[in-house]
């Protein structure tokens, strides 16, 4: 059974930078959108981004300018780079598989992040 | 505000039966995907396609669609129901997905 395993740093100032990490362990990494959600405090999801199995990014229209996501299908791991964080982006970060039927079927745990001075 | 539109929250006694819906545009052109979020926990989808439930969701989960509005339907609510729940698709411009707001849906 697939599994998503996250880690990254929780505590931020603002400017500086979040960089997030998700595992993908017990299944192919070929072949699937490997997508980054987040959810503020008491908020909705909120989709970020993904790549997609032909290599492209897509991102967030809002966050563009901020955002990178890239893939080592060698460790079967994605990233997500969010630069120049502020108190707005304080939320839960899951990482998550988009299956080509239509859905995200795996998520990892989530990552609490917060932006505070 | 979200592209997709869902009611804020829900509330149906225990056995009767709810529906979910989320409207957009994008929905004439693409599926619905499904989540349920319980507190403190990732989501876990629920439906997907048209209609099709992911092996392990009970049967009395069920998905359709509409022209604008795809719909959760939940025959015979459980208090295990009781959690949060979105709905999944594109942008109006198709290229990027989207989310819900999110439905609140209380068993009482």
């Amino acid at each position: 059974q697939v599994q998503l395993q996250q880690w990254g740093a929780g505590l931020l100032k603002p400017s500086e930078t979040l960089s997030l990490t998700c595992g993908v362990h017990g299944g192919s990494f070929s072949g699937f959108h490997w997508s980054w959600i987040r959810q503020p405090p008491g908020g909705g999801l909120e989709w970020l981004g993904e790549f997609d199995h032909s290599g492209t990014p897509n991102y967030h229209p809002s966050l563009k300018s901020r955002l990178t996501i890239s893939v080592d299908s060698s460790k079967s791991q994605f990233s997500l780079i969010l630069s120049s964080v502020t108190a707005a982006d304080t939320a839960v970060y899951y990482c998550a598989r988009f299956w080509r039927v239509g859905a995200f079927d795996v998520w990892g745990h989530g990552t609490v992040v917060t932006v505070s001075s | 505000s979200s592209e997709l539109t869902q009611d804020p929250a829900v509330s149906v006694a225990s056995g009767q039966t709810v529906k979910i819906t989320c409207q957009g545009d994008s929905l004439t052109t693409y599926h619905a995907s499904w989540y349920q979020q319980k507190p403190g926990q990732a989501p876990v989808f629920v439906m997907y396609g048209r209609s099709t439930r992911p092996s392990g969701v009970p049967d009395r989960f069920s998905g359709s669609s509409s022209g604008n509005t795809a719909s959760l339907t939940i025959t015979g609510a459980q208090a295990e129901d009781e959690a949060d729940y979105y709905c999944c698709s594109r942008d109006s411009s198709g290229t990027h997905r989207v989310f819900g707001g999110g439905t609140r849906l209380t068993v009482l």
